[in-house]
């Protein structure tokens, strides 16, 4: 069973400027929850969505979006980038049942704001 | 709120040793989830292991032992006979029941074993 995609794995932007991150979950899975990693911050949760619904959203600001689609593929949007966005950000799915499961992480894609 | 505590920020040991990494969370759950993550220098976090609060019986999967004392509100990880390719971050998570698939992360343990 092939594992969490995410594309691109590396990727430069400018301040100011908007970018789209991509994650395919593993077949099969319909909750897809997003991560930020950063040096001082650690790992953060920023969302997650499950059916295409947002179902919780961490603590951070409006610039930070994503959606889900009917094939479980999600997205995250961060326009207007600032130097502060520079990070991991991983991608996450887990098979939705009634107890807790554990979540298969994606390679992350690795965004640097110059 | 959840909270994952892990103290140490970084261990060093030689190979062979044995090492403890320590994790200490809290919830105002009865219902709640606890995980051990492990992050290689490739950077994808691979999934180790999962217990239910319910579930206070320490396991053993090889090298790897974790000891869950709702007690005391730690969930230890021990690697045994530590090997050169053990050295990665670690990371206890918790995950409160509900809706939500959130995790709550540590800040994690650097472990590096040197030859």
């Amino acid at each position: 069973k092939a594992g969490v995609t995410q594309t691109p794995r590396y990727l430069i932007k400018t301040r100011g400027q908007q970018v789209t991150l991509s994650c395919s979950p593993i077949s099969g899975h319909r909750s897809v929850s997003w991560y930020q990693q950063t040096p001082g911050q650690g790992l953060q949760f920023l969302f997650e969505y499950f059916s295409e619904t947002q179902r919780n959203k961490g603590n951070f600001p409006g610039r930070f979006s994503g959606r889900q689609f009917s094939n479980s593929r999600s997205e995250m949007n961060v326009s207007t980038l600032e130097l502060g966005d520079s990070a991991l950000y991983l991608c996450a799915s887990s098979l939705v049942t009634g107890a807790r499961n554990e979540q298969y992480f994606g390679p992350g894609t690795r965004l640097t704001v110059t | 709120a959840q909270k994952v505590t892990q103290a140490q920020t970084e261990i060093s040991v030689v190979e062979k040793e044995d090492v403890t990494l320590d994790c200490v969370y809290e919830t105002r759950d009865t219902t709640y989830y606890l995980f051990w993550y492990k992050q290689p220098p490739s950077g994808e976090l691979v999934f180790l292991i999962r217990r239910n609060s319910f579930d206070e019986q320490n396991e053993i999967s090889g090298r790897y032992s974790w000891n869950f004392q709702k007690s005391t509100s730690s969930f230890n990880f021990t690697i045994t006979a530590s090997q050169v390719v053990d050295s990665a971050v670690y990371f206890c998570a918790l995950s409160e029941a509900g809706g939500s698939e959130k995790l709550v992360f540590g800040k994690g343990t650097k472990l590096t074993v040197n030859p």
